[in-house]
């Protein structure tokens, strides 16, 4: 099975100000014959199922604004919010869609500062 | 519109017998690859089952935790998917979700959940 290892558990940040989370797999998820990484990040608000926002690594997915992006290769992998907003509170999942079982990170609360 | 809705979740004794529903709308359903996924309290997200499509003859994957009790299957004709969970354990509690795998990008529509409690 692929381990998926996110970090921080938490972060406040300041109303405008970057956020940075961390996401790891225990082994590559880069796909060679596509290649494109096999990794999603997804956002939960509470109350509420998940988002996806970003696929292949990198890719937003349509209507997910800029300020959000992707980045990395391989096994490690980033989730950066360029510019924290209020309604960005919520608890942010990276997943490996490489092979099953299918994995998620523990999760990342995000917080404003 | 695409639209996922759950069904079924409720109250059950441990070692019993629960019967989850998805309806889906908006789009042909033998199309896809769909999925289970929980989110226990307190907990993330933990993938549980996959029904692939028509297409890959709708082959059924299983989480190590519920292979043996739990069974997905589907009824395109009544674009509903479903998951028979037995042998229900405490641990099983959480909200779950049905989502629709989008190809080779991770799952782009999920249900609003339905909650599964599993207690004495």
């Amino acid at each position: 099975d692929i381990v998926m290892t996110q970090s921080p558990d938490s972060l406040a940040v300041s109303p405008g100000e970057r956020a940075t989370i961390n996401c790891k797999s225990s082994q590559s998820v880069l796909d060679s014959s596509k290649n494109e990484n096999f990794l999603s990040w997804y956002q939960q608000k509470p109350g509420q199922p998940p988002k996806l926002l970003i696929y292949w690594a990198s890719t937003r997915e349509s209507g997910v604004p800029d300020r959000f992006s992707g980045s990395g290769s391989g096994t490690e992998f980033t989730l950066t919010i360029s510019s924290l907003q209020a309604e960005d509170v919520a608890v942010y999942y990276c997943q490996q869609y490489y092979s099953t079982p299918l994995t998620f990170g523990g999760g990342t609360k995000v917080e404003i500062k | 519109e695409v639209q996922l809705v759950e069904s079924g979740g409720g109250l059950v004794q441990p070692g019993g017998s629960l019967r989850l529903s998805c309806e889906v709308s908006g789009y042909t359903l033998s199309d896809h690859y769909m999925d289970w996924v929980r989110r226990a309290p307190g907990k993330g997200l933990e993938w549980v089952a996959r029904s692939k499509n028509k297409i890959n003859g709708y082959t059924t994957e299983y989480a190590a935790s519920v292979k043996g009790r739990f069974t997905i299957s589907r009824d395109d004709s009544k674009h509903s998917l479903y998951l028979q969970m037995n042998s229900l354990k405490t641990e099983d509690t959480a909200v779950y979700y049905c989502a629709r795998a989008a190809y080779l990008r991770g799952f782009d529509y999920w249900g609003q959940g339905t909650l599964v409690t599993v207690s004495s």
